[in-house]
């Protein structure tokens, strides 16, 4: 089975600290994917990433960066996090080209206070 | 804004019941894909089923695609309280192979 592991489960930050959320999957999927879940928004992309040092922006980038160094390990980063970036952020991996189901990490609770 | 748009937003249904999930979208797909959550956890694949399929089974799910209407149903037989839990659709768009957009979610209850 495929294992996607986000580093943590609960965190909390203070306003315009940098925070790193890190993401590792053991399939050697080509493609991982950074969400963020809201309450009546659903999940939102944020970044995707369908190779090593490769990264496209989703939906919803703006405040938001990330970094793929090796192929099983997928950072995001907020380069100063802001109260507005509470959230459940989930990662998640796929293997192929295109419109292979997502395997999903059991995410990070990000309080930003 | 979002693609896909699940209704209702909450259903609770007696154990034993079927469930139906509605999904309605917007432009082409690709292809059409069911994920379900449990409270605090990450999403689990489901079943997929592309756009040129009208049905596709999968133990006591059944899903339906209608392009036509642009939408999708999620039917959940003989339910369980462990089918308790959000479910969501999630599209990729045709020219847009490699994003996966999720609609809001139906809050499934079981009742035993």
């Amino acid at each position: 089975d495929v294992k996607v592991t986000q580093s943590s489960r609960y965190l909390v930050k203070r306003t315009g600290e940098k925070v790193f959320l890190e993401c590792v999957q053991d399939m050697d999927h080509e493609n991982m994917f950074w969400y963020r879940q809201d309450p009546g928004l659903g999940l939102r992309l944020i970044y995707f990433s369908y190779d090593v040092k490769m990264k496209e922006k989703g939906d919803i980038p703006e405040g938001y960066s990330v970094s793929r160094e090796k192929k099983e390990r997928f950072s995001l980063i907020l380069e100063s996090a802001s109260t507005n970036q509470t959230s459940m952020y989930l990662c998640a991996s796929s293997g192929g080209k295109y419109n292979s189901p997502l395997h999903f990490g059991n995410g990070t609770r990000l309080t930003v206070t | 804004s979002q693609q896909g748009e699940e209704d209702p937003q909450a259903l609770s249904i007696q154990e034993g019941e079927n469930a139906t999930m509605n999904c309605s979208y917007k432009t082409s797909i690709n292809n059409l894909q069911w994920y379900r959550q449990n409270s605090g956890r990450g999403l689990v694949h489901l079943i997929l089923i592309r756009s040129n399929e009208r049905e596709k089974h999968s133990g006591r799910l059944r899903v339906t695609l209608d392009t036509s209407k642009k939408s999708s149903s999620l039917l959940i037989t003989a339910s369980r309280a462990a089918d308790t839990a959000s479910y969501f659709c999630a599209t990729t768009m045709v020219r847009r192979n490699e994003k996966l957009t999720f609609g809001t979610g139906t809050r499934l209850t079981i009742i035993p």
